[in-house]
């Protein structure tokens, strides 16, 4: 059974430039998270999605951030415009019906 | 709200020796408590989880976890510590449902041959 999927690993950009970033959960899994990392700490919800709906985006920064699941499968996080301070690891997990949730290989992000 | 504390930036163990990797939770229902490991550039691996049962809970790579609800506890342990278990590790909480995760600080555990 294929992982989650994440591209790209890692990206550079100068701040002020869009970003965008994507994942692929796995196969059947209604559930899928945006999670943020900064460096030593442990992962922050962004974002849930059951299905293609947005159902808890509270801690999202909704004047930069923005995300997407269109068709309840794939999804899309993008930053416009990158800041300096969003440097860090983006992380995408999915969980089926069962309790687990399965992460990502994550997308690390350097704003310069 | 729910809360995770790992109170050790980083353990230290010999190879060989057990390995303990502390976790303390706090939950306003019953708790879903989770262990994940993160290796260097990788993503987070699930070990194992406690969802309720069995106070000991055994997991991945020989792993194991106690619940202790008076405590409100659920400490990572390991027999015998390889140096390939050096990595970070995370304990997580949620209450109910596909809710998120609370996630720890993490914890360094540096295994030295």
């Amino acid at each position: 059974e294929a992982g989650v999927v994440q591209s790209p690993r890692y990206k550079i950009i100068e701040k002020k430039q869009p970003v965008a970033f994507w994942c692929n959960p796995i196969s059947g899994h209604n559930t899928l998270y945006w999670y943020l990392q900064n460096l030593g700490q442990g992962p922050e919800l962004l974002i849930r999605y059951e299905n293609e709906e947005a159902v808890d985006d509270s801690q999202l920064p909704k004047d930069r951030f923005s995300a997407e699941r269109l068709k309840g499968v794939d999804s899309t996080l993008k930053i416009q415009p990158a800041e300096l301070g969003d440097s860090a690891v983006y992380l995408c997990a999915s969980a089926g019906n069962g309790e687990t949730q399965y992460f990502g290989p994550g997308t690390r992000l350097l704003v310069l | 709200a729910q809360s995770v504390a790992q109170p050790e930036d980083q353990v230290n163990v010999a190879e060989g020796n057990p390995l303990t990797v502390k976790c303390t939770y706090s939950v306003s229902g019953n708790p879903y408590l989770f262990w994940y490991v993160q290796y260097p550039n990788r993503g987070l691996q699930f070990l194992l989880k406690y969802i309720t049962g069995d106070n000991l809970v055994k997991g991945s790579y020989g792993f194991e976890a106690e619940f202790n609800k008076s405590q409100t506890s659920f400490h990572l342990k390991k027999p015998s510590a390889l140096v390939s278990d050096s990595a970070l590790y995370f304990c997580a909480v949620r209450d109910t449902g596909n809710t998120p995760l609370v996630f720890g600080k993490g914890t360094r555990l540096s295994v030295i041959a």
